[in-house]
């Protein structure tokens, strides 16, 4: 069966500290990795990966992706309270389907 | 980038009532859109895939009969959940579905809130 775990469910930081979101997989047909911010309405689209090693990143977050291992991280520096948001962690197979992962909660303390 | 727009954003319906939900890509022509649902504090699920032209394809578990989907044209997705009940109340999101040579993932409509009084 597909499945994607993100690790961990929740976390409280303080603004300005780095975090490490996680997310592993075992999928059939692997085709991509997204990963989602969702606040209080539908996600919003931060990246995707399908290739082992390439770091993406875009202002204080980047993410990357191992094929081998099966997982990927999304990271955060200097944390701020608007990062404050559910990260979704998703995984497309190559017949179209998309799994997504329970997300992980979390919450920038001020 | 790909506009998806979901629409109503929130509806209270009676138990009993069905509601239809839309979802129309703007800028694109959708073969297939995917419906989620998602519960509180939980992640999305996957309710069904909806191919333009035929037959849309549930997961396991998803009740076809309760939950119709309909694609008719290239633009538009609807939902309707018929004979809606309590357990029924959820947040239901639509996305198009990732195409060839796109260098950026799904996109999601704003979402719909469903309560059923």
């Amino acid at each position: 069966e597909d499945k994607v775990v993100q690790s961990p469910l929740s976390l409280v930081v303080h603004e300005g500290d780095t975090v490490t979101l996680n997310c592993s997989y075992e999928v059939t047909n692997f085709r991509s990795l997204l990963w989602y911010k969702q606040e209080k309405k539908a996600p919003t689209f931060l990246f995707m990966l399908t290739s082992s090693g390439i770091e993406k990143k875009s202002g204080r977050l980047s993410s990357i992706l191992d094929k081998k291992e099966l997982f990927s991280i999304l990271n955060i520096t200097a944390t701020q309270t608007g990062d404050s948001a559910i990260y979704l962690c998703a995984v497309t197979t190559r017949d179209d389907k998309i799994i997504f992962g329970k997300g992980t909660r979390l919450h920038i303390l001020p | 980038g790909a506009v998806v727009s979901q629409h109503p954003s929130w509806v209270i319906c009676k138990s009993g009532t069905s509601v239809k939900i839309e979802c129309r890509s703007l800028d694109f022509q959708a073969t297939t859109m995917f419906w989620y649902r998602q519960f509180p504090k939980q992640s999305l699920m996957l309710m069904a895939t909806s191919n333009e032209g035929s037959k849309a394809t549930y997961e396991q578990g998803v009740e076809k009969d309760k939950f119709l989907i309909n694609h008719a044209s290239l633009t538009l997705s609807t939902l309707t959940v018929t004979s809606a009940h309590p357990e029924d109340s959820s947040f239901y999101i639509c996305s198009d579905s990732l195409r060839t040579g796109r260098n950026y993932g799904y996109t999601f409509g704003s979402g719909t809130r469903l309560t059923v009084v």
